[in-house]
């Protein structure tokens, strides 16, 4: 049981590029979710997903998308990277009832 | 807007004495979350609290709910240098979304 993956582990784009952060569970949790951690901040919420098929807007989605064709992977997508993009990126799931299982992270530096 | 405060968000404490850390939210929740932060790493559940008055305990750390005050705690006791981390509340309102709180940085001072 791997739990939550993330890949890759370290990244960084220059300006105007584009990436797909991926995160993968074998859990068979049904509830997904990315979050993002600026320094010595708080997480924040960019897109979740309560099922294979179907994917909502969190707190910042803006400069990113997401998609969820499978219940085990929940690919992130950055579009035109921008230096605000600059952050470690966060992949959780998590089964019904219970708390969200973290991935190890990505950190991603924007230059 | 669901809004998650925690407070204080750094404390600075000896070994060996008794703080509280206090998350408050804004709307209804059906479930809060507790988690721990180490510089550098993912985050590491601590508790899962499901319903009004629920209280959970795990060593030196103890978390409880109520619900009716949109209000959770967490108590640590006779506090060590290694629970020296950051600690997160996150709460979940109907829509499915998890919100955290800005984080609590403890510094425990042997």
């Amino acid at each position: 049981n791997a739990g939550v993956t993330q890949t890759p582990k370290f990244r960084i784009l220059k300006i105007g590029q584009s990436m797909t952060l991926q995160c993968t569970q074998d859990m068979n949790h049904n509830y997904m979710y990315w979050y993002r951690q600026d320094p010595g901040m708080g997480l924040k919420l960019i897109y979740y997903s309560v099922g294979a098929g179907i994917t909502d807007k969190g707190e910042v989605p803006n400069g990113y998308n997401v998609s969820r064709s499978t219940t085990e992977d929940f690919p992130l997508r950055l579009e035109l990277a921008a230096p605000s993009q600059t952050s470690v990126y966060f992949c959780a799931s998590r089964a019904a009832a219970g708390g969200p299982f973290f991935g190890p992270g990505t950190r991603l530096t924007v230059l | 807007e669901l809004k998650v405060e925690q407070n204080p968000l750094f404390l600075s404490m000896q070994e060996g004495k008794n703080y509280t850390i206090y998350c408050n939210y804004s709307t209804t929740s059906d479930r809060l979350y507790w988690y721990r932060q180490d510089p550098g790493k993912s985050l590491e559940s601590l508790f899962v609290l499901l319903s009004n008055g629920a209280v959970k305990q795990e060593g030196r750390l103890m978390a409880s709910l109520d619900t009716k005050a949109r209000l959770s705690t967490l108590h640590i006791t006779a506090a060590v240098h290694d629970l020296s981390a950051t600690y997160f509340c996150a709460v979940t309102p109907r829509d499915d979304k998890i919100i955290f709180g800005k984080g609590t940085r403890l510094h425990i001072l042997p």
